[in-house]
């Protein structure tokens, strides 16, 4: 089984800032998938980026990047430039790579993130 | 991006009754969707798999006899809540993935359900 945890419950940053959230992992897995989600008040899950373990370059998307470090299972996002409307939780997740059945998602316990003005 | 339907949105249901929410993916076809829990700032736990044309599977701790799953067709899952008590008070949230494993997983809008 494996397991995703996100140890700062809670983070806040000016507007306009840099912001990493921290997200460590553990699997015997060698193949599997990374996510970062995003849950706004609204509750709908939002993907904020995707990451495939045998991928060694860092995804990125606009204002979002992770780093990913294999080795050491830690996949943290960086938010660059925060904005009002980054205020959420967002959710580390991991999926294995199966060529059988499919499995769900594990989410870690989340961190809530809020942009002050 | 594909669409994931819930619903409902909200429900209140009286203690001992059932409800039934469904999950259907409105543009694509989904094999397996996923049901999820979520308590209050809490993170969001397997409960089953739901497959298309056959039985659910169940996380280890979830009641299959409580919670019901049925996945009739390619495009929508339903999850019956039996005997509902309030400790079955939570968000419910289902996801399908469309395409190849470990691609995107669209979620639905999610199931507030109260019990009272």
């Amino acid at each position: 089984a494996q397991t995703v945890t996100q140890s700062q419950p809670e983070m806040s940053v000016q507007e306009a800032e840099t912001v990493t959230l921290s997200c460590t992992y553990d699997t015997s897995e060698s193949n599997y998938y990374l996510f970062w989600y995003k849950q706004p008040p609204s509750r709908q899950m939002i993907l904020v980026i995707r990451q495939e373990a045998y991928k060694q370059q860092n995804a990125t998307e606009n204002r979002f990047s992770v780093n990913f470090q294999k080795a050491a299972k830690s996949f943290s996002l960086k938010i660059s430039d925060s904005q009002l409307g980054d205020t959420a939780m967002y959710f580390c997740a991991f999926i294995r790579y199966s060529g059988g059945g499919a499995d769900g998602l594990t989410f870690g316990k989340g961190t809530h993130l809020i942009i002050q003005p | 991006g594909a669409v994931v339907s819930q619903h409902p949105s909200r429900v209140i249901c009286k203690s001992g009754t059932s409800v039934k929410i469904e999950c259907r993916s409105l543009d694509f076809q989904a094999t397996t969707m996923f049901w999820y829990r979520q308590f209050p700032k809490q993170s969001l736990m397997l409960m089953a798999t739901s497959n298309e044309g056959s039985k659910a599977t169940y996380e280890q701790g979830v009641e299959k006899d409580k919670f019901l799953i049925n996945h009739a067709s390619l495009t929508l899952s339903t999850l019956t809540v039996t005997s509902a008590h309030p400790e079955d008070s939570s968000f419910y949230i289902c996801s399908a993935e469309m395409g190849a494993r470990g691609t995107e997983a669209f979620f639905g809008q999610g199931t507030r359900l109260t019990v009272v």
